[in-house]
């Protein structure tokens, strides 16, 4: 079992539509949880943080964690053609040997048509 | 504030052959990572350097591959040899700490014919 599943889309939405991302985890050792957003040949880029349950919002994107469910989530409002990349969960150790280091999930392709 | 480069931005080579890659992180970050991406996968750390001490690389395959941090601060990712399941794009990202936010450069994009 991999310890980071993400759900593998693609997605396809039209312009305006509410997204929602997913991704399930096993290790219950992740204290932070982030998403990265990756353009086509691009590296990927951190789109929102977060380390508790809960949400945060940051403009059309809102991130949401229940850790009691090892489940994150991350909603995007009034979606943009703009938005369409692969959106990727990341997650990381509170310490330990694996101090740092970001388990990615395989990522969700998702394309907004206008 | 210059992000993380990288180069070169592609590389095709034949099985068995080796190739280099190089990172120049975020000035002043003490932590650099490379990662493995392949197609349809999220990123897979290889290794993370802590200035130029190794601080992980229980994922890098150390027959074939190695990486080292002169000085603390550019890096370089070796293969050798290639095999076809190398094919992949190569991610350099560096940090502040341990613990802070990863910046990513660009990748290299390998192809291993």
């Amino acid at each position: 079992q991999k310890e980071v599943e993400q759900d593998p889309g693609p997605l396809s939405v039209p312009e305006g539509a509410i997204v929602s991302l997913n991704c399930t985890y096993s290790n219950s050792a992740f204290q932070y949880f982030m998403w990265y957003r990756q353009y086509s040949r691009k590296g990927p880029e951190l789109l929102m943080y977060t380390y508790s349950s809960g949400n945060k919002e940051d403009g059309r994107f809102t991130a949401q964690v229940d850790k009691s469910s090892k489940y994150i989530s991350l909603f995007i409002r009034d979606s943009q053609p703009s938005d369409s990349a692969t959106y990727l969960c990341a997650m990381i150790s509170a310490g330990g040997t694996s101090y740092g280091k970001l388990t990615f999930g395989q990522g969700t392709i998702l394309t907004v048509h206008p | 504030e210059a992000g993380v480069a990288q180069s070169p931005r592609y590389k095709i080579i034949e099985k068995r052959q080796s190739v280099a890659f190089w990172c120049n992180p975020i000035s002043g970050h003490a932590t650099l990572y490379w990662y493995q991406q392949i197609l349809g996968q999220g990123p897979k750390l290889l290794i993370q350097f802590q200035n130029n001490g190794v601080v992980d690389d229980s994922q890098l395959p150390k027959d074939r591959f190695s990486a080292e941090r002169l000085k603390g601060v550019d890096s370089t990712l070796k293969i050798q040899p290639a095999k076809l399941e190398d094919s992949a794009v190569y991610l350099c990202a560096s940090s502040l700490d341990r613990q802070d936010t990863q910046y990513f450069g660009p990748g290299t994009r390998l192809t291993v014919l």
